[in-house]
Order: structure tokens, then sequence, then C-alpha cells
């Protein structure tokens, strides 16, 4: 049962335009996320997170939106550039007893094209 | 300086051997993880060692042991290697467990079994 769901397993889009990756969750539990950016032959990059009490964050071109009702986030790439090319994860944290646990999910391949 | 490193980066083995994936970061952190990444994808957390403590242990089978020497390094070693064994093994570490910041990953190690 997953958990945490990134439903696009692959997104292209051209410079200078805007990216936008969503993730959708299923547990209430989780009290922030993150996304994460992954190059070929690389571990994964931390890129930002967001509290749940939050619903939105930004650093730079990338913001983070976080919908509880809906529980959903994206992730806006504003203007994309051909480097942002890379898979991208979204995970979600919990507290399980005095441990925090995170989930991720399958990851969406981010091609921008120039 | 590389921050999280892990070696060796590529391991191809033979079904039955007892193999070791080394794991330094030198970033002071407290806390440290395995993650494997199978072939769907999946990014699931193995284990985490907080002060050289075992915090969590993901129903992962006893083939696999994790040791800490130290602070700064987490070592997964492998009995009896299993086919379903082969995937990418990602080391990460970050501040303390329990936060909410961002865990650092090494550049992972591709185990395949033959």
């Amino acid at each position: 049962d997953q958990q945490v769901k990134q439903n696009s397993p692959s997104l292209s889009v051209q410079e200078g335009r805007i990216s936008i990756l969503n993730c959708d969750y299923t547990n209430s539990m989780f009290d922030y996320f993150l996304w994460y950016k992954k190059y070929p032959a690389e571990g994964p990059t931390f890129l930002i997170s967001i509290s749940s009490i939050k619903d939105k964050n930004e650093d730079g071109r990338f913001t983070v939106f976080l919908n509880k009702s809906a529980k959903h986030l994206s992730l806006h790439i504003v203007p994309s550039q051909p480097g942002d090319s890379a898979v991208y994860f979204c995970a979600a944290g919990y507290h399980a007893g005095n441990n925090r646990k995170l989930i991720w999910g399958l990851g969406t391949s981010l091609a921008v094209n120039p | 300086d590389t921050a999280v490193s892990q070696t060796p980066k590529y391991l191809v083995t033979q079904m039955g051997n007892d193999k070791s994936i080394k794991c330094e970061q030198n970033l002071g952190h407290d806390t440290m993880y395995w993650y494997k990444q199978d072939s769907k994808k999946f990014l699931k957390i193995m284990f985490s060692y907080n002060n050289k403590e075992l915090i969590i242990n993901e129903t992962v089978p006893n083939r696999f042991s994790p040791k800490s020497p130290d602070k700064a390094h987490l070592n997964l070693h492998i009995n009896s290697l299993e086919l379903g064994d082969s995937a990418v093994y990602f080391c990460a570490s970050s501040t303390r467990q329990g936060s909410n910041t961002e865990a650092f990953f090494g550049q992972g190690t591709r185990l395949t079994v033959v």
C-alpha cells in the first residue's frame, strides 16, 4: 500500500516554463514533507520541505504547496532550466514513537528541453 | 570534500557470498541511515543509527547486519546474498533522529547478485 504517490512517472517541459510535480498521500499522520532531486548515478539531494502547519514554502525558483484537506502537495519550478532535469522524489514524515519515519514516493522524472 | 561517501560504487557478486558496503560521513551528524532502492524504484529505509545506537530496523532479513564503529561510520554487511538483494543501496546522514532536517545521501552502491 503506497502511502505516498507520485502518479506521473515522467514530465517534459520547455525551458523557461513552469514545471509542476505532484504528490498525493494517504496518511493523515504525516506532519512534514520533503522534495529531493536525484541525478543519475548520484544520491538524492534535498531540495525543499514544508511543515504541515504551512500551505506554502518558497526557495528561489522552487515553491512547494500543501493542500492538507486534499492530502496533496506540489512542487513548482519557475522558470524551468535544463539543469533541473532529474528525478524528483516526494517524501512524507511522521513520528513513530520516539522515531521519525520517512515514506518516499516512486519519483517523477523531469525533462526540461532547451 | 564528499559529505557522505560510500564504497564500493558497484558490486557484482555471486549468490551465497558475503559482502560489505562501507559508509562514512564528515558532516558531524549524529544519525545515519541505510536505504534500499529496488528495481521498482521504491526508496525504503532499512536501518537508522543514532550515536552508534540502532534506532530503526525496518523488517530487514537477519542476513543484513549494520555496524557502526563510531558516529561517522555505518557499514552494511550482507550474508548469503540472494538474487533479490540486487538493488542500489544508499547511505545517508542527518543532524539528529527525530528532527525535520533533511538527510544527505551518498552516491549509492549498485549491488548485482548473479
